[in-house]
């Protein structure tokens, strides 16, 4: 199994839906993240946790919202989804307390707004 | 505030020959540097991570070097293969403990 599962892999979804995005990780880290990919404009932060209690807004967090449920599980959810939303998402956890490894990302959801 | 460019922002080579992708950082005050490579529409996967007291990592056919006085990072790949095809990021962790990524570098290896 991977070490940080995303769920849906793929999802097609209408302008002004709900939608959340799901992440869960095996490797006992402490810090999660959510990021966004679109074409020519690299990887882009949206929110990040460095623990259960702790929700930080990244560089494009507006129309989205996380949860911590727990040190395993970090969600995003757009409220009211908009085409300009459609993109890859990737989650990403990282723990500074092993000594530093790095981040490690899960495969993706790949998001379309229609 | 930190800022990654790598260059080139994309690549094609024949197979066989050495390569050198090129990452660099404006704030040298880095915690570390962490490469990546991407297949299309895949998530990253992690190649060398180096810390920032370190000059160089090595793994298999990569080496990647960090110089953190000129804001500078190359990933130097030997013999390349098409098999290693893909985008490659680079990432500098700086205080804040969040990565600032560069946009990548696509190479493309052609047999």
């Amino acid at each position: 199994d991977a070490d940080v599962t995303q769920t849906p892999r793929n999802r097609i979804t209408k302008t002004g839906k709900r939608i959340m995005l799901e992440c869960s990780q095996t490797k006992g880290h402490d810090r999660m993240y959510w990021y966004r990919q679109d074409p020519g404009l690299g990887l882009r932060l949206i929110y990040y946790s460095f623990d259960v209690k702790d929700i930080n807004k990244g560089e494009i967090s507006d129309g989205y919202s996380v949860s911590r449920q727990a040190q395993a599980k970090f969600s995003l959810s757009l409220e009211s989804a908009i085409p300009n939303q459609t993109a890859l998402y990737f989650c990403a956890t990282s723990d500074l307390h092993e000594g530093e490894k790095g981040y490690t990302f899960g495969s993706g959801t790949r998001l379309t707004v229609v | 505030k930190q800022e990654v460019t790598q260059i080139p922002a994309a690549l094609s080579v024949p197979e066989g020959e050495n390569l050198v992708l090129n990452c660099s950082f404006t704030d040298s005050a880095i915690y570390n540097l962490q490469w990546f490579r991407q297949d299309p529409g895949k998530g990253l996967t992690s190649l060398l991570l180096i810390q920032s007291s370190q000059r160089e990592q090595t793994s298999g056919r990569l080496n990647a070097s960090l110089d953190k006085s000129s804001g500078r990072s190359t990933l130097y790949i030997a013999a390349s293969q098409p098999g290693d095809s893909a985008t490659y990021l680079c990432a500098v962790k700086g205080g804040s403990y969040i990565p600032t990524f560069g946009r990548g570098t696509s190479l493309i290896v052609h047999p």
